[in-house]
Protein backbone atom coordinates (compact mmCIF):
# COMPACT_ATOMS: atom_id res chain seq x y z
CA UNK A 1 0.00 0.00 0.00
CA UNK A 2 1.00 3.60 -0.21
CA UNK A 3 1.83 4.33 3.34
CA UNK A 4 1.29 2.62 7.03
CA UNK A 5 -1.87 0.81 7.75
CA UNK A 6 -2.85 0.02 11.02
CA UNK A 7 -5.82 -2.46 12.71
CA UNK A 8 -8.22 -2.36 13.78
CA UNK A 9 -8.93 1.21 14.04
CA UNK A 10 -10.67 1.29 17.27
CA UNK A 11 -10.81 -1.41 19.92
CA UNK A 12 -12.88 -1.65 23.18
CA UNK A 13 -12.68 -4.44 25.04
CA UNK A 14 -12.79 -5.23 29.40
CA UNK A 15 -10.37 -4.89 31.42
CA UNK A 16 -8.35 -8.48 31.33
CA UNK A 17 -8.84 -9.27 28.33
CA UNK A 18 -5.76 -9.37 25.40
CA UNK A 19 -6.04 -7.77 22.33
CA UNK A 20 -3.67 -7.50 19.28
CA UNK A 21 -3.19 -4.50 17.56
CA UNK A 22 -1.86 -4.75 13.61
CA UNK A 23 0.44 -2.58 11.81
CA UNK A 24 1.41 -3.02 8.66
CA UNK A 25 4.52 -1.44 7.47
CA UNK A 26 5.74 0.79 3.44
CA UNK A 27 6.53 -1.85 1.39
CA UNK A 28 10.72 -2.49 2.09
CA UNK A 29 11.15 -0.18 5.24
CA UNK A 30 13.23 -1.77 7.13
CA UNK A 31 12.56 -0.14 11.05
CA UNK A 32 9.59 -0.35 12.29
CA UNK A 33 7.96 1.50 15.84
CA UNK A 34 5.58 0.95 18.22
CA UNK A 35 4.66 4.38 20.26
CA UNK A 36 1.57 4.97 22.64
CA UNK A 37 0.04 8.38 23.02
CA UNK A 38 -2.52 9.08 25.84
CA UNK A 39 -5.05 11.38 25.11
CA UNK A 40 -3.34 15.16 25.38
CA UNK A 41 0.05 14.08 25.43
CA UNK A 42 3.47 13.24 23.43
CA UNK A 43 4.56 9.96 21.70
CA UNK A 44 5.47 7.67 24.25
CA UNK A 45 8.44 4.77 22.52
CA UNK A 46 7.32 1.33 22.99
CA UNK A 47 9.83 -0.70 20.82
CA UNK A 48 11.48 -0.45 17.30
CA UNK A 49 12.38 -3.46 15.44
CA UNK A 50 15.30 -3.52 12.54
CA UNK A 51 13.96 -6.23 10.34
CA UNK A 52 12.50 -8.81 12.70
CA UNK A 53 14.74 -8.68 15.65
CA UNK A 54 14.04 -6.11 18.17
CA UNK A 55 16.92 -4.45 19.57
CA UNK A 56 15.56 -2.12 21.65
CA UNK A 57 12.62 -2.65 23.80
CA UNK A 58 13.32 -0.54 26.85
CA UNK A 59 9.63 0.94 25.97
CA UNK A 60 7.47 -1.88 26.50
CA UNK A 61 6.09 -0.77 30.26
CA UNK A 62 5.30 -4.08 31.47
CA UNK A 63 5.50 -7.95 30.49
CA UNK A 64 1.91 -7.94 29.40
CA UNK A 65 3.42 -5.97 26.66
CA UNK A 66 4.77 -7.55 23.41
CA UNK A 67 5.61 -7.41 20.12
CA UNK A 68 6.56 -9.28 17.15
CA UNK A 69 7.31 -8.68 13.51
CA UNK A 70 7.56 -11.52 10.87
CA UNK A 71 8.52 -11.50 7.31
CA UNK A 72 10.47 -7.88 7.62
CA UNK A 73 6.57 -6.90 7.25
CA UNK A 74 3.49 -7.17 9.31
CA UNK A 75 4.10 -6.18 12.98
CA UNK A 76 1.23 -7.29 15.91
CA UNK A 77 1.60 -5.72 19.32
CA UNK A 78 0.23 -7.78 21.75
CA UNK A 79 -1.65 -6.68 25.26
CA UNK A 80 -2.22 -8.81 28.04
CA UNK A 81 -4.56 -8.68 30.96
CA UNK A 82 -5.67 -5.17 29.72
CA UNK A 83 -6.02 -2.36 32.23
CA UNK A 84 -7.44 1.01 31.94
CA UNK A 85 -4.46 2.74 32.19
CA UNK A 86 -3.47 1.19 28.86
CA UNK A 87 -6.14 3.17 26.99
CA UNK A 88 -4.60 5.55 24.58
CA UNK A 89 -3.90 5.45 21.02
CA UNK A 90 -1.20 2.95 19.93
CA UNK A 91 0.71 4.20 16.72
CA UNK A 92 3.06 2.50 14.80
CA UNK A 93 6.04 4.08 11.79
CA UNK A 94 8.05 2.45 9.41
CA UNK A 95 10.99 4.14 7.87
CA UNK A 96 13.55 2.91 5.12
CA UNK A 97 16.42 2.95 6.78
CA UNK A 98 16.48 2.83 10.84
CA UNK A 99 19.31 2.89 12.81
CA UNK A 100 21.83 2.61 10.50
CA UNK A 101 20.67 5.99 9.26
CA UNK A 102 20.92 8.32 11.90
CA UNK A 103 18.56 10.91 9.89
CA UNK A 104 16.15 8.39 8.57
CA UNK A 105 12.54 9.80 9.01
CA UNK A 106 9.61 7.49 10.17
CA UNK A 107 6.19 7.30 8.58
CA UNK A 108 3.23 7.14 10.52
CA UNK A 109 -0.09 5.14 10.25
CA UNK A 110 -3.37 6.69 12.03
CA UNK A 111 -3.55 4.49 15.05
CA UNK A 112 -5.87 1.62 16.48
CA UNK A 113 -7.88 3.75 19.59
CA UNK A 114 -7.64 1.65 22.26
CA UNK A 115 -10.34 1.91 25.41
CA UNK A 116 -10.59 -0.84 28.20
CA UNK A 117 -13.60 -0.52 30.19
CA UNK B 1 16.05 14.81 34.47
CA UNK B 2 16.19 14.56 30.70
CA UNK B 3 13.09 16.15 29.47
CA UNK B 4 11.76 17.77 25.80
CA UNK B 5 9.52 21.19 26.80
CA UNK B 6 6.98 22.36 24.38
CA UNK B 7 4.48 24.84 25.18
CA UNK B 8 1.20 22.94 26.67
CA UNK B 9 -1.05 26.07 25.82
CA UNK B 10 -2.53 26.07 22.67
CA UNK B 11 -1.38 29.09 20.26
CA UNK B 12 -3.96 31.40 18.43
CA UNK B 13 -2.84 33.44 15.58
CA UNK B 14 -4.50 35.56 13.33
CA UNK B 15 -4.42 34.38 9.68
CA UNK B 16 -1.34 36.20 8.07
CA UNK B 17 0.64 36.45 10.55
CA UNK B 18 3.88 34.58 11.45
CA UNK B 19 3.56 31.53 13.95
CA UNK B 20 6.06 30.61 16.12
CA UNK B 21 6.45 27.60 18.29
CA UNK B 22 9.50 26.79 20.97
CA UNK B 23 11.32 23.35 21.86
CA UNK B 24 13.29 23.24 24.80
CA UNK B 25 15.36 20.12 25.85
CA UNK B 26 17.80 19.69 28.83
CA UNK B 27 20.24 17.07 29.11
CA UNK B 28 20.39 15.93 25.63
CA UNK B 29 22.38 16.08 22.75
CA UNK B 30 21.05 15.46 19.91
CA UNK B 31 22.57 14.90 16.53
CA UNK B 32 19.27 16.60 14.84
CA UNK B 33 15.60 17.39 16.13
CA UNK B 34 13.06 16.55 13.74
CA UNK B 35 9.29 18.55 13.54
CA UNK B 36 5.95 17.18 12.75
CA UNK B 37 2.42 17.88 12.66
CA UNK B 38 -0.39 16.00 13.70
CA UNK B 39 -4.17 16.37 13.09
CA UNK B 40 -6.69 15.26 15.37
CA UNK B 41 -7.38 11.22 14.67
CA UNK B 42 -3.91 10.92 12.93
CA UNK B 43 -0.93 9.90 13.22
CA UNK B 44 2.50 12.67 13.12
CA UNK B 45 3.18 13.71 9.49
CA UNK B 46 7.02 14.36 9.46
CA UNK B 47 8.01 18.41 8.21
CA UNK B 48 11.48 19.14 9.12
CA UNK B 49 14.58 17.97 10.15
CA UNK B 50 17.91 19.71 11.16
CA UNK B 51 20.95 18.96 11.97
CA UNK B 52 23.11 20.12 15.08
CA UNK B 53 25.65 21.81 12.44
CA UNK B 54 23.17 23.91 10.95
CA UNK B 55 21.23 26.89 12.00
CA UNK B 56 18.53 27.13 9.61
CA UNK B 57 16.29 25.28 7.52
CA UNK B 58 13.83 26.08 5.86
CA UNK B 59 10.86 24.54 3.20
CA UNK B 60 8.28 26.23 1.73
CA UNK B 61 6.49 28.80 4.50
CA UNK B 62 8.61 27.09 7.21
CA UNK B 63 11.45 27.81 8.87
CA UNK B 64 13.43 25.89 11.53
CA UNK B 65 16.04 26.73 13.92
CA UNK B 66 18.66 24.73 15.66
CA UNK B 67 20.71 26.45 18.97
CA UNK B 68 22.55 23.76 20.59
CA UNK B 69 24.05 26.26 23.10
CA UNK B 70 20.79 27.17 23.80
CA UNK B 71 19.19 23.47 23.91
CA UNK B 72 16.35 25.42 21.87
CA UNK B 73 14.25 24.46 18.54
CA UNK B 74 12.25 27.48 17.18
CA UNK B 75 9.15 26.89 14.35
CA UNK B 76 8.08 29.00 12.06
CA UNK B 77 5.97 29.24 9.92
CA UNK B 78 5.14 32.08 8.12
CA UNK B 79 1.91 34.29 6.24
CA UNK B 80 0.02 31.45 8.45
CA UNK B 81 -3.33 29.97 6.94
CA UNK B 82 -6.33 27.95 8.62
CA UNK B 83 -5.25 24.78 7.16
CA UNK B 84 -1.90 24.72 9.28
CA UNK B 85 -4.23 24.40 12.45
CA UNK B 86 -3.05 21.33 13.74
CA UNK B 87 -0.71 20.06 17.04
CA UNK B 88 3.27 20.68 15.98
CA UNK B 89 5.69 17.93 18.12
CA UNK B 90 9.90 18.62 17.92
CA UNK B 91 11.31 15.27 18.14
CA UNK B 92 15.14 14.39 18.69
CA UNK B 93 17.25 11.81 18.99
CA UNK B 94 18.48 11.30 22.29
CA UNK B 95 21.98 9.53 22.12
CA UNK B 96 23.01 11.73 19.17
CA UNK B 97 23.24 9.86 15.83
CA UNK B 98 21.16 6.86 16.91
CA UNK B 99 17.28 6.24 15.29
CA UNK B 100 16.67 3.72 16.89
CA UNK B 101 14.81 5.83 19.83
CA UNK B 102 13.89 8.73 19.14
CA UNK B 103 11.90 10.71 21.48
CA UNK B 104 8.79 13.16 21.13
CA UNK B 105 7.63 16.05 22.61
CA UNK B 106 4.26 16.27 24.16
CA UNK B 107 3.58 19.02 21.56
CA UNK B 108 1.84 22.68 20.87
CA UNK B 109 -1.61 23.21 19.43
CA UNK B 110 -1.66 26.00 17.01
CA UNK B 111 -4.40 27.63 15.68
CA UNK B 112 -5.05 30.36 13.11
CA UNK B 113 -8.00 32.59 12.88
CA UNK B 114 -9.70 33.74 9.82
Amino acid sequence: GAGVSQSPSNKVTEKGKDVELRCDPISGHTALYWYRQRLGQGLEFLIYFQGNSAPDKSGLPSDRFSAERTGESVSTLTIQRTQQEDSAVYLCASSPVGASSSTDTQYFGPGTRLTVL
Amino acid sequence: SQKIEQNSEALNIQEGKTATLTCNYTNYSPAYLQWYRQDPGRGPVFLLLIRENEKEKRKERLKVTFDTTLKQSLFHITASQPADSATYLCALDPVGGSASKIIFGSGTRLSIRP
